[in-house]
């Protein structure tokens, strides 16, 4: 079965880049039917979806407006991963992070990735 | 503020039935698909219904979904004690491009 596992820091500093990464088991960053996804969680905010990267004949990429001027999701085909850099984060973007997967017309997240809780401080 | 507004909260005696409801718009539930998801404190959330009546292998038919205009619900029988958790609904927005979520509500089985 499908299995993310995340990795990556769990403090950024504000002002700074987050970065985490997230590998698949069991399916490939390059399936023409499967899209992968970043959402975070923080008690303020509930549950957001950040953006995805898929592949579809080429890649490519959709991502929340409100976090759109500061998001990169990559996929990583040597690797079979993706990842997510947030820039210039502020204390609002602490919260945890997952990853998941989406099937299109079908699945949508699931599985999900475990978790990384990233807090934002100096 | 979420896009998709959920009661709060939930309760009911176990062998009950409960009902949660998704209130949404024409960009999303309207004319898209309904995702519902169940989260225990300190876990990713896990899909627990999809295109909005769907259970994925190893979800109880106990849990059930439906949708009518812009509102979706989900619906739990014969409560049990495990069902205690946190349910959050889904459906992608067209006006935003993008997915969006219900504020959860916290499911209490008395």
């Amino acid at each position: 079965q499908v299995q993310l596992q995340q990795s990556g820091p769990g403090l950024v500093k504000p002002s700074q880049t987050l970065s985490l990464t997230c590998a698949i088991s069991e399916d490939s960053v390059s399936s023409n039917t499967a899209s992968w996804n970043w959402i975070r969680q923080s008690p303020s905010r509930g549950l957001e979806w950040l953006g995805r990267t898929y592949h579809r004949s080429k890649w490519y990429n959709d991502y929340a407006v409100f976090v759109k001027s500061r998001i990169t999701i990559n996929p990583d085909t040597s690797k079979n991963q993706f990842s997510l850099q947030l820039n210039s984060v502020t204390p609002e973007d602490t919260a945890m992070y997952y990853c998941a997967r989406g099937v299109a017309g079908a699945v949508e997240f699931d599985p999900w990735g475990q978790g990384t809780l990233v807090t934002v401080s100096s | 503020q979420s896009v998709l507004t959920q009661q709060p909260s939930a309760s009911g005696t176990p062998g009950q039935g409960v009902t949660i409801s998704c209130s949404g718009s024409s960009s999303n539930i309207g004319s898209n698909f309904v995702y519902w998801y169940q989260q225990f404190p300190g876990t990713a959330p896990k899909l627990l219904i999809y295109r909005i009546n769907q259970r994925p292998s190893g979800v109880p038919d106990r849990f059930s979904g439906s949708k009518s205009g812009t509102s979706a619900s989900l619906a739990i029988s014969g409560l049990r004690s495990e069902d205690e958790a946190d349910y959050y609904c889904a459906a992608w927005d067209d006006s935003l491009s993008g997915w969006v979520f219900g504020g959860g509500t916290k499911l209490t089985v008395l």
